[in-house]
């Protein structure tokens, strides 16, 4: 059964560092979309992207984020400068429509920053 | 504005037991999207049900069920027979106009041998 992969399962990085999560979509999938979940905490949207480019972001989706396609399967959320806050677990997911088709999530990047 | 409201923090039964975990939500959109997930211990979502505005059938999966009801603007979800596997953080999310999920503070469910 085809799934979201992503990479790497858990990043620590110090503060400041520019990290990159890495996401690989279900391969006939158009739409993909990165959530956040700060430990014990709800989910939260970040970005959802579509036809190599952004369709909606949220209001925690600034500019130290950048979302790329850089390839045909491949799909990453950079964090130019971490900050503590930022803390949390990355959820990368996608869908082979918007709207009422379910969204398929990865396993999540667990990301530490200190 | 948009919103989902899990009342239910933390819900705690016996194996076998039946629960329901509670979700309301909030849209002004009239097509709209519900949707349910489970977040095991190993932290991973996994999609269980979705359900459109203009379906107000309830659903039956096995032990699942939901029922969706838009005059009180709810979506619950009961679990029958509860096992111990059933252990998660469930999530109830509504899909906006955009496209984007709106997630629910979610409900953890434990379920003692």
């Amino acid at each position: 059964e085809p799934e979201v992969t992503q990479t790497p399962s858990h990043q620590v990085t110090q503060m400041g560092q520019e990290v990159i999560l890495r996401c690989v979509p279900i391969s006939n999938h158009l739409y993909f979309y990165w959530y956040r979940q700060i430990l014990g905490q709800k989910v939260e949207f970040l970005v959802s992207f579509y036809n190599n480019e952004i369709s909606e972001k949220s209001e925690i989706f600034d500019d130290q984020f950048s979302v790329e396609r850089p390839d045909g399967s491949n799909f990453t959320l950079k964090i130019r400068s971490t900050k503590l806050e930022d803390s949390a677990m990355y959820f990368c997911a996608s869908s082979e429509r918007s709207g009422d088709y379910e969204q398929y999530f990865g396993p999540g990047t667990r990301l530490t920053v200190t | 504005a948009q919103k989902v409201t899990q009342a239910q923090t933390e819900i705690s039964v016996v194996e076998k037991e039946d629960v329901t975990l509670d979700c309301v939500y909030e849209t002004r959109d009239t097509t709209y999207y519900l949707f349910w997930y489970k977040q095991p211990p190993s932290g991973e979502l996994v999609f269980l049900i979705r359900r459109n505005s203009f379906d107000e059938q309830n659903e039956i999966s096995g032990r699942y069920s939901w029922n969706f009801q838009k005059s009180t603007s709810s979506f619950n979800f009961t679990i029958t027979a509860s096992q111990v596997v059933d252990s998660a953080v469930y999530f109830c999310a509504l899909s906006n106009s955009n496209y984007q999920l709106i997630w629910g503070a979610g409900t953890k469910l434990i379920i003692k041998p």
